[in-house]
Order: structure tokens, then sequence, then C-alpha cells
């Protein structure tokens, strides 16, 4: 099972918006809408911001959106403010009950 | 609150063994799926196995079926990885995470297993 690709990074200025893709196949984005997003500060956990798509959990910002297209799956973050700086990381379930993370994006607020 | 210690972490040569292990506490364990998800120094986030509540259901990262073995103890609240035949590739940070309607909810801090001669 290959890795979902993501761009290696993605840089914003505080109050943009950014858009961060996941692209993946018919085996395992274009298959389910068990699709999450976790985000990743350096030397810590990742924590879960997205599941189901785009269904944020309990005390996530509303700023964080994702989405989905086919293969691809899409994670926005609007209004960026400097604590976004991370790393992103999505994830999705697979045709073989096993789960496909990408290779996550390391994100620069400028 | 919710916390995962994961444990047992260590310096190895290559085709040796570990076991992981990771207690949990918070929450009722025996009703949760629970997954390990493993992180090369720098890289991505990889899943490499996960066990349904009652051990009934194990599923397996295909570059370590054969080799590793997820298990547990619901009495005791803890998940273990029994790591065998393991590969300089197999270094990472290795999380217990809990996980439940395809997604990860809660992680522990990693513990780090490093394969070298």
């Amino acid at each position: 099972q290959s890795a979902l690709t993501q761009p290696a990074s993605v840089s914003g200025s505080p109050g943009q918006s950014i858009t961060i893709s996941c692209t993946g196949t018919s085996s395992d984005i274009g298959a389910y809408n068990y699709i999450s997003w976790y985000q990743q500060h350096p030397g810590k956990a990742p924590k879960l911001i997205i599941h189901d798509v785009g269904v944020r959990p309990s005390g996530v910002s509303s700023r964080f959106s994702g989405s989905k297209s086919g293969n691809t799956a899409s994670l926005t973050i609007s209004g960026l403010q400097t604590e976004d700086e991370a790393d992103y990381h999505c994830t999705s379930y697979t045709t073989r009950y096993t789960y496909v993370f990408g290779g996550g994006t390391k994100l620069t607020v400028l | 609150e919710v916390q995962l210690a994961e444990s047992g972490g260590n310096l190895v040569r290559p085709g040796g063994s570990l076991r992981l292990s990771c207690a949990a506490s918070g929450l009722p364990f025996s009703t949760d799926w629970m997954t390990w998800v493993r992180q090369a120094p720098g890289k991505g986030l990889e899943w490499v196995a996960n066990i349904a509540p009652d051990s009934k259901i194990t599923n397996y990262l295909e570059s370590v079926r054969g080799r590793f073995t997820i298990s547990r103890d619901n009495a005791k609240k803890s998940l273990y990885l029994q790591m065998n035949s393991l590969r300089v590739e197999d270094t990472s940070l290795y999380y217990c995470v809990t996980h439940n309607n395809w997604r990860f909810d809660y992680w522990g801090q990693g513990t780090l297993v490093t394969v070298s001669s």
C-alpha cells in the first residue's frame, strides 16, 4: 500500500488561507469517507483535527475544514495564525482493512 | 483525562526482538479499538497494526505481517506489540493510539525503537 501524496511544504502569511491536498487511489480515499487529518507540533504527538472528511472534533477551531473530491482530500486552514505552524498528516481507511497515511506537510506561517 | 503511556522501546540489533507495552487510563479500554502507529525520524506517520476490543480481529501493515503481533489485556488496560526479526527500517517512534469509528482519537507520547548494528 503506497502512502498518500501530500505536498512536502506549504506556507502562508497570518490571516491568509491555505489548502493542503492529499491524493490517494480508488482503494483508499476514493472508496470511503473515512479520511482524517492530524496536526503535529515539533516533539509532540499528533492531534486529531478533522475526521470523516470534514467533521471537526469538539474544541477544534472552525478555521479548520476538510473536503474530498474523487481520490483527493483537502484540508483548508483559514485566517492563518502563528500557532498553526506545524506538520499536517492525512490518513484514509483502505479496502484492505488497513490505514494509509500521507507523507506529511510542513506548514510555515511567514 | 485519557492517558496512554508507551514503554519498551530500546536499541536492538537487526534480527532481534522487542515487546512494546502501552498502559491506558481514563477510558473504558475494553470497548476501544487500539492501534500502533510509528514515525521514523524526520518522516511521516505510518499505521502498523490494530486490534478489535475483543481481540478477535487484528490487521497489519504488509511489511510487518508475520514479524509483529499486536495483543491486549483488557483486565490490565494494556496494549502490546511483539516485534520479532527487527529490521533497520523498523527504527521509529511507536505511538499507542485509540482507534474508534475510523479515526485516531488519543495518542500517547511514543516509545523509541532503534534497530542498528
